[in-house]
């Protein structure tokens, strides 16, 4: 079975502009959550996305946005791009039916520079 | 308060010995599960092992295991026979209540010697 897989891998942008990073679960996963990875800040849960729907969110501006499509792949996307938006943008999926045990399984990210 | 505190930010380990990081968690719901993950140097995050709050039983996966003690709130990770592959960052995380949403600690960066 393919894992996650994350596209672009590599993307570099100016201040200002703005950026969508796509995710495609492994099959049959139904929850895609993405993560923010800096040296500041570490590993920080941005949303979760399950059947569509916004389970769960985290303290992130406005400007992060996300959405999911029927066949479950999900994007992310970053308006008005700042230098500090640039980190490892880490996608995880799951079954998403729900439980304690649950294991999320995470793709290679997409790394994006800011300048 | 964090959460999720690992307080060896790097070590040290000879190939072929053993070797445990820590990792304690802060939270008051009964029910929560912990994961340790490693990083290679590529960025990708790869699952190890899970313990669920309500487990008697210290989880095991191959060379991974886990010494969960509840009370002192405490997760550490073993590693038996270190392996050069296994240089890499490690993360422990928790989920608390519903949905998926992980909190980290900060990692602890494993080296291993020839």
């Amino acid at each position: 079975k393919a894992g996650v897989t994350q596209t672009p891998r590599y993307l570099i942008k100016t201040r200002g502009q703005q950026v969508t990073l796509s995710c495609s679960p492994i099959s049959g996963h139904r929850s895609v959550s993405w993560y923010q990875q800096t040296p500041g800040q570490g590993l920080q849960f941005l949303f979760e996305y399950f059947s569509e729907t916004q389970r769960n969110k985290g303290n992130f501006p406005g400007r992060f946005s996300g959405r999911q499509f029927s066949n479950s792949r999900s994007e992310m996307n970053v308006s008005t791009l700042e230098l500090g938006d640039s980190a490892l943008y880490l996608c995880a999926s799951s079954g998403g039916q729900g439980g304690r045990q649950e294991t999320q399984y995470f793709g290679p990210g997409t790394r994006l520079l800011v300048l | 308060a964090q959460k999720i505190t690992q307080t060896q930010p790097g070590m040290f380990v000879q190939e072929k010995e053993a070797v445990t990081l820590d990792c304690t968690y802060d939270t008051s719901d009964p029910s929560y599960g912990l994961f340790w993950y490693k990083q290679p140097s590529s960025g990708e995050m790869i699952f190890l092992i899970y313990q669920g709050s309500y487990d008697q039983q210290n989880a095991t996966e191959g060379r991974y295991s886990l010494n969960f003690q509840k009370a002192r709130k405490s997760a550490n990770l073993v590693i038996s026979a270190s392996q050069l592959g296994d240089s890499a960052m490690y993360f422990c995380a928790m989920r608390e209540g519903p949905g998926n949403m992980l909190t980290f600690g900060g990692g602890t960066r494993l080296m291993v010697k020839p």
